[in-house]
């Protein structure tokens, strides 16, 4: 799987909007671009995925270069329980069903 | 559906005992993984299965064995725990049938493993 690469932590206003980037310049055809969070003490949770396209869901919008080399997951409207440690994460079908967990980036939303 | 879930919540270990982390999910998922996560790091897994009695080392399988007799249930053992494995554990599983959403893990609420 491919590396990624994450700003190990970075701050955001309540209200605001939380653009965080991921670098995976070594990403393949076939991989995908995974975001989980882990909020303290708690399993990771799964956010967005995506191939090629931007993405969005109820949780958060995923923006992919159109040369696939990085890409930026958004938190349109940042909430103190967004306070997590956001993971991106590359993988393709070789990897059978596995995931590689990084150090992620830091997320402090401050009132 | 309860998810996963998963037992002790903690435990304390003396260098050299053994015990077995129990991991269960109710979603009839086929794939099934464990994970430890230290101190300020990402995870790193540790043993995963494809469906009962299929099971394959992670990145870190030193010092712990596996077992997947039923689809439910993925019990994680330590033989002979030492300090290094001091950890938070947590077990995941996928399903690869659902195409909207390919290998997204949900996960347990994670045991917290001290050996001493």
């Amino acid at each position: 799987d491919a590396k990624t690469t994450q700003p190990p932590s970075m701050d955001c206003a309540e209200g605001r909007a939380a653009n965080l980037p991921c670098n995976h310049s070594t990403i393949s055809g076939n991989e995908y671009v995974y975001w989980y969070r882990q909020i303290h003490s708690q399993g990771p949770q799964y956010i967005i995925h995506g191939l090629k396209n931007n993405e969005t869901n109820e949780m958060a919008s995923l923006i992919i270069t159109e040369d696939r080399k990085s890409s930026t997951l958004i938190l349109p409207h940042a909430t103190l329980r967004d306070t997590a440690v956001y993971y991106c994460i590359v993988r393709g079908q070789a990897a059978g069903n596995k995931l590689t967990f990084g150090g992620g980036t830091r997320v402090l939303v401050k009132p | 559906n309860a998810g996963v879930t998963q037992t002790p919540k903690f435990r304390i270990l003396k260098i050299g005992q053994s015990m077995t982390l129990q991991c269960t999910q109710d979603m009839n998922h086929n794939y099934m993984y464990w994970y430890r996560q230290d101190p300020g790091m990402g995870l790193k897994l540790i043993y995963y299965s494809v469906g009962a009695g299929i099971t394959d080392k992670g990145e870190v399988p030193n010092g712990y064995n596996v077992s997947r007799s039923t689809t439910e249930d993925f019990p994680l053992r330590l033989e002979l725990a030492a300090p290094s494995q001091t950890s938070v554990y947590f077990c995941a599983s996928s399903y690869l049938g659902r195409p909207d959403r390919p290998y997204e893990q949900y996960f347990g609420p994670g045991t917290r493993l001290t050996v001493t």
